[in-house]
């Protein structure tokens, strides 16, 4: 069974940066029928994407963060990571990380599998 | 960037009812790629329903998506007392950003 679960600090401070890790098991990050995912929810609001990861290490990220995100990844301890620069109190959210289907080279679909979550409060 | 809008924003009906959520996007999404979830409180999505008609692994048939291009619609048959909840579209027939609606909450 596929499993996903999101660990890191739960508070951070402005201008911080928010480090994030996903421990996947029951499946490989090294698989080459997915990407690897992140999605943020502000409480009480809707979901954003954030970006993905490829096993290959190729990543899409969405513009709206592109500037202070990095996605990366650890394949020998079948984790991937997240970290965003520079927050604000508008980055305070749920921070899921999910396994995202890749149908073709250019294509990713739908989240499978999701984490938990865990909630990141940026406050001083 | 393709914008889905969902309505109504909160479907209230009682158990054994018929559901009806609306999904419309900004742009045509290709090959029907679209997603539903749905999220309880306190938990993360669960996939329902993805390539917009197909149910995933486990998903009662109660459950029922259609639609195409810019209209998509989630059907819950029967609701059950479980099914009271949020619900997200999804679209990925476009390049990134791959992006979600608001939700429809259906509740009691």
């Amino acid at each position: 069974q596929v499993q996903l679960q999101e660990s890191g600090p739960g508070l951070v401070k402005p201008s911080e940066t928010l480090s994030l890790t996903c421990t996947v098991s029951g499946a490989s990050i090294s698989s080459s029928s997915y990407y690897w995912g992140w999605i943020r929810q502000p409480p009480g609001k809707g979901l954003e994407w954030i970006g993905s990861i490829y096993y290959s290490g190729n990543t899409y990220y969405n513009a709206s963060l592109k500037s202070r995100v990095t996605i990366s990844k650890d394949t020998s301890k079948n984790q991937f990571y997240l970290m965003l620069t520079s927050v604000t109190a508008a980055d305070t959210a749920v921070y899921y990380c999910a396994r995202h289907r890749r149908y073709s080279s250019s294509s990713l679909g739908y989240f499978d599998y999701w984490g938990p979550g865990t909630l990141v409060t940026v406050s001083s | 960037e393709i914008v889905l809008t969902q309505s109504p924003d909160t479907l209230c009906l009682s158990p054994g009812e018929r559901a009806t959520l609306s999904c419309r996007a900004s742009q045509s999404v290709s090959s029907s790629y679209l997603a539903w979830y749905q999220q309880k409180p306190g938990q993360a999505p669960r996939l329902l329903i993805y390539d917009a008609s197909s149910r995933a692994t486990g998903i009662p048939d109660r459950f029922s998506g259609s639609g195409f291009g810019t209209d998509f619609t989630l059907t819950i048959n029967r609701l059950e007392p479980e099914d009271f909840a949020v619900y997200y579209c999804q679209q990925y027939g476009s390049s990134p950003p791959w992006t979600f609606g608001q939700g429809t909450r259906v509740e009691i």
